[in-house]
């Protein structure tokens, strides 16, 4: 089993609707949890950062971490065709030495339509 | 957010010969830098840990000799893929931990390495 599950997509939506992206992760060592946007041929960028279980909203964006249930989401509202990306998960275990390694998810491609 | 700059975006070399990479913490310190790899349709694959003032610690399968790494300041970290063959042609990211914050990375523009 790999450290971390994100299904790769691709997923499409409409304009204007909820999305949810999600990442399960086996290891009950990891604190911290990000989530990246990276578009075509970029590197990521920063969307959310989260330590520990709860909900964080930012603008459009909430993220969810459910540690009982090592799952992660995040949701995107009213979504607009600036949005289609490629959204990575990331965790670590902790700020120093190989703990404080991000584990990457594989990546789900996003693309939403006008 | 941070910001971190990453030189060249692209790049296309012959085989044989080597290629530089930098990496570079604008406004802020970053002791720690991470180089990773990334193939197409891919995830980000960790090549190794840049660490300022030491030797960097690569991961299981990457050749040191092959992807030397210097962190010679906080701010900078460069990476040399040497004697490149086609093989070696990727995306390659890099990122940068704030010294003395939490652990999300920054990460720079990505370099295509194309090698012919």
């Amino acid at each position: 089993q790999k450290e971390v599950e994100q299904d790769p997509g691709p997923l499409s939506v409409p304009e204007g609707a909820i999305v949810s992206l999600n990442c399960t992760y086996s290891n009950s060592a990891f604190q911290y949890f990000m989530w990246y946007r990276q578009y075509s041929r970029k590197g990521p960028e920063l969307l959310m950062y989260t330590y520990s279980s709860g909900n964080k909203e930012d603008g459009r964006f909430t993220a969810q971490v459910d540690k009982s249930s090592k799952y992660i989401s995040l949701f995107i509202r009213d979504s607009q065709p600036s949005d289609s990306a490629t959204y990575l998960c990331a965790m670590s275990g902790g700020y120093g030495g190989s703990q404080g390694n991000l584990i990457f998810g594989k990546g789900t491609k996003l693309s939403v339509k006008p | 957010g941070a910001v971190v700059s990453q030189h060249p975006s692209r790049v296309i070399c012959k085989s044989g010969t080597s290629v530089k990479i930098e990496c570079r913490s604008l406004d802020f310190q970053a002791t720690t830098m991470f180089w990773y790899r990334q193939f197409p349709k891919q995830s980000l694959m960790l090549m190794a840990t840049s660490n300022e003032g030491s030797k960097a610690t690569y991961e299981q399968g990457v050749e040191k000799d092959k992807f030397l790494i210097n962190h010679a300041s906080l701010t900078l970290s460069t990476l040399t893929v040497t004697s490149a063959h086609p093989e070696d042609s990727s995306f390659y990211i890099c990122s940068a931990r704030v010294t003395g914050g939490n652990t999300e990375a920054f990460f720079g523009q990505g370099t295509r390495l194309t090698v012919v």
